[in-house]
C-alpha cells in the first residue's frame, strides 16, 4: 500500500527566504506526482504536476523535482512571500491517488 | 469558467437520513473522484471513476456509493449517514485518468448528528 510522507509538518520562515518542502513515497510505480496548495477552509489548488518520466517542473518561483527511484520529491519556493502562507500537499497517482499530510508554511513579514 | 462544482457547501443532517452530494464539472474530464479530509488523517480517497460507468473504490469506500451515468456528474451518496462520516468532502476531476492535473471543487462540509 502506497504511503506518502511530508516533512516537515510545519515550517515558519521570514519573508524572502528560499525554502524546500519534502515528500517521500514508498511505491515508485506511479503515473505522476502533483503538488497542491490549500488555504484554510478552501479547496486545493494545483501548483505543479510531474509525470513519472520527468525530473522537474517549474512555474514562476516554484520548482518541483522528482526522483522516482528513491521515492522522493521536493518543492522549492524561491524568495518566499507572506502570500505563500498555506498548507502544501503532495499526492502520487496510479489509478487511485494518495496524499501526504501536508506541510503548513508560515511566511512572516 | 472551467470549474468543479459541488453542492451543497454545508450540510447538517441526522443519522440514517439518506443524502446526496452533487459534483459536476464542465471541462469534459474523463476522471472524477471523491475525497474526505479529516484533522490528523489528511485527504483520503473514497471512490474514483476513470470514465462513464466505470467506478473503483479508493481508500475509504465503506458507507458511500457513487455513480457515473454521464461524464460531467459524479454524485456521492450516503445511504445511511453516521456521525463518523462528519467531514470535509472534496470532489475533483482531471482530463485523463493518468497524466493531467487534478482540479478540485470548493468542498462540502458535512455534519451528521
Amino acid at each position: 500500500k502506497q504511503e506518502v510522507t511530508q516533512i516537515p509538518a510545519a515550517l515558519s520562515v521570514p519573508e524572502g527566504e528560499n525554502l524546500v518542502l519534502n515528500c517521500s513515497f514508498t511505491d515508485s510505480a506511479i503515473y505522476n506526482l502533483q503538488w497542491f496548495r490549500q488555504d484554510p477552509g478552501k479547496g486545493l489548488t494545483s501548483l505543479l504536476l510531474i509525470q513519472s518520466s520527468q525530473r522537474e517542473q517549474t512555474s514562476g518561483r516554484l520548482n518541483a523535482s522528482l526522483d522516482k527511484s528513491s521515492g522522493r520529491s521536493t518543492l522549492y519556493i524561491a524568495a518566499s512571500q507572506p502570500g505563500d502562507s498555506a498548507t502544501y500537499l503532495c499526492a502520487v497517482r496510479r489509478g487511485d491517488m494518495r496524499f501526504g499530510a501536508g506541510t503548513r508554511l508560515t511566511v512572516k513579514p | 469558467e472551467a470549474q468543479v462544482t459541488q453542492n451543497p457547501r454545508y450540510l447538517i443532517t441526522v443519522t440514517g437520513k439518506k443524502l446526496t452530494v452533487t459534483c459536476s464539472q464542465n471541462m469534459n474530464h474523463e476522471y472524477m473522484s471523491w475525497y474526505r479530509q479529516d484533522p490528523g488523517l489528511g485527504l483520503r480517497q473514497i471512490y474514483y471513476s476513470m470514465n462513464v460507468e466505470v467506478t473503483d473504490k479508493g481508500d475509504v469506500p465503506e458507507g458511500y456509493k457513487v455513480s457515473r451515468k454521464e461524464k460531467r456528474n459524479f454524485p456521492l451518496i450516503l445511504e445511511s449517514p453516521s456521525p463518523n462520516q462528519t467531514s470535509l468532502y472534496f470532489c475533483a476531476s482531471s482530463l485523463s485518468p493518468t497524466g493531467s492535473p487534478l482540479h478540485f471543487g470548493n468542498g462540502t462540509r458535512l455534519t451528521v448528528t
